[in-house]
């Protein structure tokens, strides 16, 4: 069965420190990985995905499926990426269903 | 309209109180799912439609709870005889496409939330 796991509830950083939220999956296929967001009383949207290997506001993420991980990192955190942060797994078998993770909300301190 | 629209924003429900959630989506967006996010959960997807049909309903938790959208564009979310248990807030999604391709058409409204007292 797929599963997300994101082991941190709450993660605290600095302004300008590094930050990374932990990602973890159990999918026996080929999974495409995002990451949602959701700011203080907006709606929750899409950050990023896997395929497209960008990076958005200055976060990446990089799919190891050695590891079954999907880490978002940032190398300097702003007080604007303070926020929620949802992890989510698509099946290659079935792309109208998202899998999401129970979140992580980012805290960055000034 | 410019985005998916929920109502109400809040509901409050009587245990064994029959409540109906309304969606509407973007115009003219084909996909529209619900999804039921518990306190401190992340969402948990309830069921998918493409126009008019419903093509998964895996996710509806229980014989109570019934999904429609007859005219391929407002759904609503009906949840009969609320337990406690289906206190939560409830996201409705559409999306301009059908496939795998795009995600980027997957666009959430703001919820409603459900308190069953």
């Amino acid at each position: 069965a797929q599963r997300v796991t994101q082991p941190e509830k709450l993660l605290s950083v600095f302004k300008g420190a590094p930050v990374e939220l932990k990602c973890n999956y159990s999918y026996s296929g080929s999974p495409e990985l995002f990451w949602y967001v959701q700011y203080s009383r907006q709606r929750l949207q899409l950050l990023l995905r896997h395929i497209s290997r960008e990076s958005i506001k200055g976060f990446t993420a990089d799919l190891n499926k050695g590891e079954t991980s999907f880490h978002l990192k940032k190398p300097f955190a702003q007080e604007e990426d303070s926020a929620m942060y949802y992890c989510a797994l698509r099946a290659q078998y079935n792309f109208n269903k998202f899998y999401f993770g129970s979140g992580t909300k980012l805290n960055v301190k000034p | 309209g410019a985005g998916v629209s929920q109502s109400p924003r809040y509901k409050v429900a009587k245990r064994g109180q029959d409540v109906a959630l309304r969606c509407d989506p973007i115009s003219g967006h084909v996909s529209l799912f619900w999804y039921q996010q518990a306190l401190g959960q992340g969402p948990e997807f309830l069921t998918y439609f493409q126009n008019e049909a419903q093509l998964d309903k895996s996710g509806l938790p229980s014989d109570r709870f019934f999904a429609e959208r007859p005219e391929g564009s407002v759904s609503t979310l009906k949840i009969q005889r609320t337990q406690q248990e289906d206190s939560a807030v409830y996201l409705c999604a559409s999306s301009s496409r059908t496939g795998q391709a795009d995600n980027y058409g997957y666009t959430f409204g703001s919820g409603t939330r459900l308190t069953v007292v």
